[in-house]
C-alpha cells in the first residue's frame, strides 16, 4: 500500500450506467489528481484539486465529474460513458500542487465500458 | 504543446547488465523533472524529483542526471536485477504551479 487507496480495482459498466470511482489518502497531502491511461499512451492529467478546490480541468468531457469533499477524499463520477473511455484511472496526491514534491499514486481502477 | 519523449520504448537486458535510458523535454520554462518506477499491477512509485541543472541523484543502484539547458535527463541502473523490471516514467513540470506532463515510459525487462 502506498498511502493512496483506490476503489474499486476493476469496474465494468454499460454506457447508460452511473458509477463512481473513489480515492482516499491519509498522508496529509493538500493536492489530489485524477489521471487517465489509455493503451499505449502516456498518463493524461484530467483534474487537479488543491485544498478541496478544483484548480485544473484539462478539457475533460462533462460525462466525467470530479468531487473533492475534503482533502483526504476524491471521487470521479461517471455517467453515459463511451467504449473509448475504457482505460486505467489513477489517483495521486502530493504535498502541494506545482511544487517539487513527488506524487504518491494509487493502484488505479481498470474501467471497461461495454 | 509540451512534449516529453522517452527512449527507448522498451529494453531487454540480462541480469547484471548496466543500462540507461533517456527523457527529453522542452528546455524553456523548466521547473522540475520527476522519475517514477511502475511495476505491473502496482502503483507508480516516485524515484527522483530533480530541479537544478547538473543535478545528480542516486537511490541504491539507480541514479539520474539532469541537463535543463539541453532538455534531457538520463536514468541509469547499475547491475540490473530481475526485480528492476518495470516501466520507468519521466514527467516534466514547466513552471511552479504547472501540470506534470508524463512521457510514454521505457519498459525494462531484466532476464535472469
Amino acid at each position: 500500500e502506498t498511502g493512496v487507496t483506490q476503489t474499486p480495482r476493476h469496474l465494468v459498466m454499460g454506457m447508460t450506467n452511473k458509477k463512481s470511482l473513489k480515492c482516499e489518502q491519509h498522508l496529509g497531502h493538500n493536492a489530489m489528481y485524477w489521471y487517465k491511461q489509455s493503451a499505449k499512451k502516456p498518463l493524461e492529467l484530467m483534474f487537479v484539486y488543491s485544498l478541496e478546490e478544483r484548480v485544473e480541468n484539462n478539457s475533460v468531457p462533462s460525462r466525467f465529474s470530479p468531487e473533492c469533499p475534503n482533502s483526504s477524499h476524491l471521487f470521479l463520477h461517471l455517467h453515459t460513458l463511451q467504449p473509448e473511455d475504457s482505460a486505467l484511472y489513477l489517483c495521486a496526491s502530493s504535498q502541494e500542487t506545482g511544487r517539487n514534491y513527488g506524487y504518491t499514486f494509487g493502484s488505479g481502477t481498470r474501467l471497461t465500458v461495454v | 504543446i509540451l512534449n516529453v519523449e522517452q527512449s527507448p520504448q522498451s529494453l531487454h537486458v540480462q541480469e547484471g547488465d548496466s543500462t540507461n535510458f533517456t527523457c527529453s523535454f522542452p528546455s524553456s520554462n523548466f521547473y522540475a523533472l520527476h522519475w517514477y518506477r511502475w511495476e505491473t499491477a502496482k502503483s507508480p512509485e516516485a524515484l527522483f524529483v530533480m530541479t537544478l541543472n547538473g543535478d545528480e541523484k542516486k537511490k541504491g543502484r539507480i541514479s539520474a542526471t539532469l541537463n535543463t539547458k539541453e532538455g534531457y535527463s538520463y536514468l541509469y541502473i547499475k547491475g540490473s536485477q530481475p526485480e528492476d523490471s518495470a516501466t520507468y516514467l519521466c514527467a516534466f513540470m514547466a513552471n511552479q504551479g504547472g501540470k506534470l506532463i508524463f512521457g510514454q515510459g521505457t519498459e525494462l525487462s531484466v532476464k535472469p
